[in-house]
C-alpha cells in the first residue's frame, strides 16, 4: 500500500482554484526528501508538474505551484481549465524503506 | 528530444516468464539512473526497480522474481521478470531518473507504457 496519502479526488468550476495534498511521514517527506508531482491525462502516460516541492519544468503553465512543509505537500491548480481533468500524484523518496513512494492519486474534475 | 520506447509486453500465464526492453535515444543514457513503474487497470502508480552505476534496487514485493539491467551501448533497458503473478498484471513504464541526490530523484521522461497481462 501506499506511504502517502492523497484525498480520492477534487473538483472545481473553470477559473477556480484547487489544491491536492499529499501527506506522508518521518521517514519520507518529514525527513526532508523533495516531493514531485506528475499529472496523467486519461489514456496517457504521467508527466511531471512539478519537481523538488515547488520547481516547474519547461512549458509547465505557472497556474501549477508546490508546497511543502512538515509532513505534507500541496499542489495547487490556479484558474482550473477543462484540460486540467486529470489523475494527480505525488512522489518522494522513503528513507525508511528505501523505496521510492508514490501517492495514492487524486482526481481532478472540472465542473 | 529525450524518447523512451518499451516493448515486450504481452499475455503470459501464472508462474511465466517475460521481458520486457526500453530503447533509450536523445540523452547520454549512461549518465543516468533509469526506473520502471507500473500501473495496474484503474489503479495508482508503484515504483518497481531502479538502475544506477549498474546497482540495481526494487521494491519488496519484486525481489527475488525481477530482474533489471541495462546495455549501454545500445542504450537499452531491461526488466527480466520471472514467477509472474495475476497481481503483476499492469501497465509498465519505462523512466529516465533526474536530480541529485539520490533522495531527490525524480521521473523526468515516461515511455508510452507496455502492458503485461498475467493470466492462464
Amino acid at each position: 500500500q501506499s506511504v502517502l496519502t492523497q484525498p480520492p479526488s477534487v473538483s472545481g468550476a473553470p477559473g477556480q482554484r484547487v489544491s491536492i495534498s499529499c501527506t506522508g511521514s518521518s521517514s519520507n517527506i518529514g525527513a526532508g526528501c523533495d516531493v514531485h508531482w506528475y499529472q496523467q491525462l486519461p489514456g496517457t502516460a504521467p508527466k511531471p508538474l512539478i519537481y523538488e516541492n515547488s520547481n516547474r519544468p519547461s512549458g509547465v503553465p505557472d497556474r501549477f505551484s508546490g508546497s511543502k512543509s512538515g509532513t505534507s505537500a500541496s499542489l495547487a491548480i490556479a484558474g482550473l481549465q477543462a484540460e486540467d481533468e486529470a489523475d494527480y500524484y505525488c512522489q518522494s523518496y522513503d528513507s525508511s524503506l528505501n523505496v521510492y513512494v508514490f501517492g495514492t492519486g487524486t482526481k481532478v474534475t472540472v465542473l | 528530444e529525450v524518447q523512451l520506447l518499451e516493448s515486450g509486453g504481452g499475455l503470459v500465464q501464472p508462474g511465466g516468464s517475460l521481458r520486457l526492453s526500453c530503447a533509450a535515444s536523445g540523452f547520454p543514457f549512461g549518465d543516468f539512473a533509469m526506473s520502471w513503474v507500473r500501473q495496474a487497470p484503474g489503479k495508482g502508480l508503484e515504483w518497481v526497480s531502479l538502475i544506477t552505476d549498474d546497482a540495481p534496487f526494487y521494491a519488496d514485493f519484486v525481489k527475488g522474481r525481477f530482474t533489471i539491467s541495462r546495455d549501454i551501448s545500445k542504450k537499452t533497458l531491461f526488466l527480466q521478470m520471472n514467477s509472474l503473478r495475476a497481481e503483476d498484471t499492469a501497465i509498465y513504464y519505462c523512466t529516465k531518473m533526474e536530480g541529485h541526490p539520490m533522495t531527490k530523484w525524480w521521473l523526468d521522461y515516461w515511455g508510452q507504457g507496455s502492458l503485461v497481462t498475467v493470466s492462464s
